[in-house]
């Protein structure tokens, strides 16, 4: 069975700092890599999604890569601000959406 | 906004009450899920649909039960619960159920059993 882990469980960071979340997933055989985030009793916002076939995608301050190979995907937050405080969800997308426990993030002005 | 919509978004209901959670998409999606996020615990998915027909049904109690109506609606209704079903439930929806595609989800609905 597939199985999702992120590290670490929660950040704290200054503002204006650069951060790297990780992912990691035990089965390579996915579709997708697909990271979310929710803000304190909120729904799942999509951020990126990158297919398989993919190594990386791009969204304003954001880029996530994808190594299957190695089971692994990161998410990196250029110049973070207060405003990215959330909990960070990454989903492996096989036969099930495989999600993991996320990394709560705390930008400190 | 995701375009998919849950209502309530927050609910308080007895271990007596019948209560139903609603959403509604209309992205023109065929698969619509339901997922309960407890603290500090992964999603884990409870019902897909898929064209109205429900295919996965995972372990779930029957005092938890799914409607599907048509491919733009999706309910739960719910009938004496306990205080451990307390919990966010979120709706999601993408374009087929083989996960290749792209999930987008609800705001949720906050649950609370008393």
């Amino acid at each position: 069975k597939q199985e999702v882990t992120q590290i670490p469980a929660a950040l704290s960071v200054p503002e204006g700092e650069n951060l790297v979340l990780n992912c990691s997933f035990t089965d390579s055989a996915i579709y997708n890599l697909q990271w979310f985030r929710q803000d304190p009793g909120k729904g799942l916002t999509s951020l990126l999604l990158i297919q398989s076939s993919q190594r990386e995608q791009t969204s304003g301050r954001l880029n996530a890569s994808l190594d299957k190979s190695s089971g692994r995907s990161t998410l990196y937050i250029a110049a973070s601000q207060p405003g990215d405080s959330a909990t960070y969800l990454c989903t492996a997308g096989a036969n099930n959406l495989f999600f993991g426990t996320g990394t709560r993030l705390t930008v400190i002005p | 906004e995701t375009g998919v919509t849950q209502t309530p978004r927050h609910l308080v209901m007895g271990m007596t009450n019948k209560k139903s959670l609603k959403c509604e998409q209309h992205l023109g999606h065929n698969a619509m899920y339901w997922y309960k996020q407890s603290a500090k615990k992964p999603l884990e998915l409870m019902f897909v649909y898929s064209l109205e027909e429900r295919v996965e049904n995972n372990s779930v109690p029957s005092r938890f039960s799914p409607e599907c109506p048509n491919s733009s609606h999706l309910f739960l209704h719910l009938h004496t619960l306990q205080p451990e079903d307390s919990a966010l439930y979120l709706c999601a929806s993408s374009q087929d159920r083989s996960y290749r595609a792209q999930a987008f989800f609800g705001q949720g609905t906050r649950l609370t059993v008393v």
